[in-house]
């Protein structure tokens, strides 16, 4: 079955250092994969994606990820982490079958000390 | 500006009633979706529209209803039928010149009287 992890409920950070959140995923083919951001009380916004070609993708807000096929990952990462980016995170995996769905992790919350 | 309006923002349910969120989106965007959110839990589907006048069950539908009348709404009802509806209530439609990418709203929060 299709699954996306993101081991790290929580993680703290402080400003200016910085950042990677992990995602394993196990699915059968070439996954679309996506990282979304999520500030508290708010819809949730896409940071980047990866369908195919290069895989180290960049996105928007300074972030970017790589996609290892290797280790069915695809992390995030930012060099230097902003009080903004204090939100909730989550990675998921596109299903290319006809119902479209998102399969999510849970996702992961980052706090950001001054 | 395109997008996906759901309304109200905070709404109140009384123990029986049913209550019915809106989701409105001016993408012309096929496929539309509602979630639940709950802390921890990650997002969980409830149901999904490909098309005007269809819609799938998804994950956790018991307890919840919707319509797709029209291809810009896709309004979602609680029932009296769903015991644990304290949740935030997440829309999004999907844009079909992007696999998969979804576009969110911006969430209702509903809790229970």
């Amino acid at each position: 079955a299709q699954s996306v992890t993101q081991p790290d409920i929580h993680i703290t950070v402080s400003e200016g250092a910085s950042l990677e959140l992990r995602c394993n995923y196990s699915y059968g083919a070439t996954p679309y994969l996506f990282w979304y951001v999520q500030s508290p009380g708010q819809g949730l916004q896409l940071l980047l994606k990866y369908f195919s070609g290069d895989t180290l993708v960049q996105g928007i807000k300074g972030f970017e990820a790589e996609f290892k096929r290797s280790q069915s990952s695809f992390n995030l990462r930012k060099p230097s982490v902003h009080w903004s980016d204090a939100a909730e995170y989550f990675c998921a995996v596109g299903d290319a079958g006809n119902n479209r769905k998102l399969i999510w992790g849970l996702g992961t919350s980052l706090a950001v000390n001054p | 500006d395109g997008g996906i309006t759901q309304s109200p923002k905070y709404l109140f349910r009384k123990e029986g009633q049913n209550v019915t969120l809106s989701c409105e989106q001016n993408l012309n965007h096929d496929a539309m979706y509602w979630y639940r959110q709950d802390p921890g839990q990650g997002l969980r589907l409830i149901y999904y529209s490909q098309i005007v006048n269809d819609f799938q069950k998804g994950d956790i539908a018991e307890g919840y209803s919707v319509s797709r009348e029209k291809k810009e709404s896709f309004p979602l009802t609680v029932t009296s039928a769903q015991k644990n509806p304290t949740a935030f209530y997440l829309c999004a439609s999907r844009d079909p010149g992007q696999q998969n990418i979804q576009y969110f709203g911006a969430g209702t929060r509903l809790s229970v009287l």
